[in-house]
């Protein structure tokens, strides 16, 4: 069965914090992304990945970077959390040119 | 500069009638489409998709509509049912990597 994780459903950070959102796929699939989804904005793309160390921007890449150390773990960094980074953030995984598999998401807020 | 594109950011059907999803996109490049449904506070799961070099996919009560002259996909659930209350997000796949999602259509099937 097809599993996509995600380290923490709900987080609570302060302005400024450091934050980190983890994301573990167990399909050996080649890409991962990280998307947010805000309301009346649909699924915007941060990053995505599309091999061990390979990272790419997406639309809104801004306050954010990723680490992909090994292929199955993707994770996402707000370097200096800001309130307007409070979302509910995905994670998905897919082969190449097929359906993607998404976490069952992180809502996090910014205090 | 949105790619894709829901129009209607919400939609009511009675049960058992036919609920129609709408989704248009601009890029003639893109020529790989899905749709996923999500419920609140969970990751999107993937429903069905369309190559470009077809005009029609179907799977149970599900049946994806492709017409690339106009660049518009539709999405027919027939009957629709209480449970396919959701949101529903069209995505095309740009390249090999880029995921690209709509805004998203909430649909209420009333009972």
């Amino acid at each position: 069965d097809v599993k996509v994780t995600q380290s923490s459903r709900y987080l609570v950070k302060r302005t400024g914090e450091k934050v980190f959102l983890e994301c573990v796929q167990d399909m050996d699939h080649e890409n991962m992304f990280w998307y947010r989804q805000d309301p009346g904005l649909g699924l915007r793309l941060i990053y995505f990945s599309y091999d061990v160390k390979m990272k790419e921007k997406g639309d809104i890449p801004e306050g954010y970077s990723v680490s992909r150390e090994k292929k199955e773990r993707f994770s996402l960094i707000l370097e200096s959390a800001s309130t307007n980074q409070t979302s509910m953030y995905l994670c998905a995984s897919s082969p190449l040119r097929s359906e993607a598999f998404f976490g069952q998401g992180t809502r996090l807020t910014v205090v | 500069d949105q790619q894709v594109k829901q129009n209607s950011p919400s939609l009511s059907v009675q049960e058992g009638r036919i609920s129609i999803l709408n989704c248009d996109y601009t890029n003639s490049m893109f020529d790989y489409f899905l749709w996923y449904k999500k419920y609140p506070a969970e990751g999107p799961t993937f429903l069905i998709s369309i190559s470009s070099i077809k005009d029609k996919n179907e799977d149970g009560r599900f049946t994806v509509f492709l017409n690339k002259s106009a660049k518009h996909l539709s999405l027919h659930i027939v009957p629709s049912q209480p449970g396919d209350s959701a949101v529903y997000f069209c995505a095309a796949i740009s390249g090999t990597y880029k995921y690209i999602f709509g805004t998203g259509t909430r649909l209420k099937v009333l009972a």
